[in-house]
């Protein structure tokens, strides 16, 4: 069983559309930071969240970090080819940085 | 350009060879980190190193060897690998060892064991 959860595994959509992928856990977390990774290449830190509700606007990005600091969301407007990737979110628990298995997004044009 | 520069970008090996990663960051960070990532996996941490310092290894098997000459250079030794150690390994830094503050990650050495 993994800390953090994310889900869906795996999302194919078309340009324009909105999506949402999502970061679960039963664990509470100081913070949590979103990657994205881009086929060849490394994780590249997107935003960290850590206040309870904080919402964090990244131009078509929207991050949301839960109430109870336990799950957070991505939401995507208008996806775009160029935000094709795997999309990791990192939970910080003590002096543990725990990361999800991700969620590989395509977007098609 | 992020600043960790990975080499290899692939490597593929046999069983019994003897290889090293390397992995250089021009960041002037203190803490540096090897994972390996596995497909539909999360990041595994393997070992952290803070001032040159190991601080973490989190039950790697010892034909995985870290070195790490100084802040800015870490290599991982490999030797006598299995089939299952095939993956990608990235390096990471992050200005210091503190939990919370974001790393900077390599672009991985994609590594074959035959």
């Amino acid at each position: 069983t993994q800390l953090l959860e994310q889900s869906p595994q795996f999302l194919s959509i078309q340009e324009g559309e909105n999506l949402t992928v999502y970061c679960n856990s039963s664990s509470v977390f100081s913070s949590l930071q979103w990657y994205r990774q881009e086929p060849g290449e490394g994780p590249v830190l997107l935003v960290t969240v850590v206040t309870g509700g904080e919402v964090k606007k990244l131009k078509r990005l929207t991050f949301q970090f839960g109430d109870a600091r336990k799950d957070s969301s991505l939401h995507i407007t208008a996806a775009q080819p160029g935000d094709t990737g795997l999309y990791l979110c990192a939970g910080v628990k003590g002096n543990k940085l725990v990361f999800g298995a991700g969620t590989i997004l395509r977007v098609k044009s | 350009e992020t600043g960790v520069t990975q080499t290899p970008r692939h490597l593929v090996m046999g069983m019994t060879n003897k290889k090293s990663l390397k992995c250089e960051q021009h960041l002037g960070h203190n803490a540096m980190y090897w994972y390996k990532q596995s497909a539909k996996k999360p990041l595994e941490l393997m070992f952290v190193y803070n001032f040159k310092e190991q601080t973490e290894n989190n039950s790697v098997p010892s034909r995985f060897s870290p070195e790490c000459p100084n802040s800015s250079h870490l290599f991982l030794h490999l030797h006598t690998l299995q089939p299952e150690d095939s993956a990608l390994y990235l390096c990471a830094s992050s200005r210091d060892r503190g939990s919370d503050q974001p790393q900077h990650f390599g672009d991985g050495t994609r590594l074959s064991i035959l």
